[in-house]
């Protein structure tokens, strides 16, 4: 059983980046690493998926060290709206639970 | 055009009753699940249908009933409704099992008193 591990809360400000780390040690050779941010009311939004080294779309960065037991989500300047519930999970999608147990992730909260 | 819909968005309803929340996609997508997400805000899965088929269930007590008439249809019978299973219920659906991007549904708040 893959089991992530974020920290619960972070504080950041306008303008700056923000990394938030995962933890991964069981981490499975088929497992993939998959962000989702999920806003008051509303249902988990996927930003990022990876296997291996970094990845990058618009929103988002994500790094994978060469072990794979943990990995880094990357908001570059962010700003009062990203504030949200961060989410990392591991799975390799094959159909069980694994891979979607969403833990309690980590509160974001972006100030002026 | 809404991806993932949900109805109701809210139910308030009293303890013993029994209740149904539906579930539709228009993605095309062959694989539905229903998430719980209490008031500490953890986001647990409930069970997933592949195809109208049941592939997970996660010890979820047998008063609740996944119904899937079609592979875009995932509706969520309750009986006898508990203080407990007061939560937000959330859809989501995704091609079959895969690592892919789960498309979420706005979520059902369940308030039993």
């Amino acid at each position: 059983l893959a089991k992530t591990t974020q920290p619960i809360s972070m504080d950041s400000y306008e303008g700056q980046e923000v990394n938030i780390t995962c933890s991964h040690n069981n981490i499975a050779t088929n497992d993939y690493i998959t962000w989702y941010q999920q806003f008051p009311s509303q249902g988990p939004r996927f930003i990022i998926q990876g296997y291996k080294t970094k990845v990058t779309n618009e929103v988002a960065s994500l790094f994978i060290p060469a072990d794979r037991k943990s990995s880094t989500l990357s908001l570059p300047r962010v700003s009062l709206s990203d504030t949200a519930v961060y989410y990392c999970l591991v799975g390799d999608g094959g159909g069980g639970a694994d891979g979607l147990t969403f833990g309690k992730g980590t509160h974001l909260i972006i100030q002026p | 055009d809404t991806a993932v819909s949900q109805t109701p968005k809210y139910l308030v309803t009293q303890m013993g009753n029994d209740k149904s929340i539906k579930c539709e996609q228009n993605l095309g997508h062959d694989t539905m699940y229903w998430y719980k997400q209490d008031s500490k805000k953890f986001l647990k899965i409930m069970f997933s249908y592949n195809n109208k088929e049941l592939i997970i269930n996660e010890t979820v007590p047998n008063r609740f009933s996944p119904k899937s008439p079609d592979k875009a249809h995932l509706n969520l019978h309750i009986n006898s409704l508990e203080l407990g299973d007061s939560a937000v219920y959330f859809c989501a659906s995704t091609w079959a099992l895969s690592t892919d991007t789960q498309y979420f549904g706005p979520g059902t708040r369940l308030t039993v008193l």
